[in-house]
């Protein structure tokens, strides 16, 4: 039972252009939303999150809106640099026991290209 | 600060043997968790440990066990491999006792398992 999906397993975007990586979950009772990036022989790394009492979320260039009506979020990055090529999971948090673990997605890969 | 560690990077082993990963956390965080990457997919939770005990368990068989020691390293220990197990394990720390939702887990480069 997969309880946090990301149906795309690719994305391809022109350098500066809006990327969106899109994000379902099942569970309702996770509330804390993750999105990691990984480089190739290297371990994932934290990119940014977002509660659930919250809808929105700003980095810089990073930004994850959450619709937890729909039990969806997505990351955008705007511009899309060619150095943002990665695959990115998205993860969500609720406590079991006691216990908060993360669930990830499948992830996607996202190529910009130059 | 260093970030954390995994060893080895890369390890072959048989069907039916046992093996023992190695994870040193970043300094200070006394939580760690475990993670198998199978190809194609996410990172799937094994267990978690705070201050030595086993604080967590994801849908694994009680062959995949563990240890965190005093000095923030700990291991992944598997029996009985099965060509299954073949995958990318990723050790993750952080601090506090697992409960705190707003903890960032800080990743290892993971090893990569190919069971034979």
């Amino acid at each position: 039972d997969q309880q946090v999906k990301q149906n795309s397993p690719s994305l391809s975007v022109q350098e500066g252009r809006i990327s969106i990586l899109n994000c379902d979950y099942t569970n309702s009772m996770f509330d804390y939303f993750l999105w990691y990036k990984k480089y190739p022989a290297e371990g994932p790394t934290f990119l940014i999150s977002i509660s659930s009492i919250k809808d929105k979320n700003e980095d810089g260039r990073f930004t994850v809106f959450l619709n937890k009506s729909a039990k969806h979020l997505s990351l955008h990055i705007v511009p899309s640099q060619p150095g943002d090529s990665a695959v990115y999971f998205c993860a969500a948090s609720g406590s079991t026991s006691g216990t908060y673990k993360y669930i990830f997605g499948t992830g996607t890969r996202l190529k910009v290209l130059a | 600060e260093t970030g954390v560690t995994q060893s080895p990077t890369h390890l072959i082993k048989t069907r039916g043997q046992q093996v023992t990963l190695r994870c040193s956390s970043q300094s200070g965080h006394n939580t760690v968790s475990w993670y198998q990457q199978a190809l194609g997919q996410g990172p799937q939770f094994i267990f978690q440990y705070y201050r030595e005990e086993e604080n967590g368990r994801g849908n694994f068989p009680p062959r995949f066990s563990g240890l965190q020691f005093p000095n923030y390293s700990s291991e992944l220990n598997v029996n009985a491999l099965e060509l299954d197990d073949s995958a990318l394990y990723l050790c993750a720390s952080s601090l506090g006792g697992g409960w705190e939702r707003y903890n960032e887990q800080f990743f290892g480069p993971g090893t990569r398992l190919t069971v034979l």
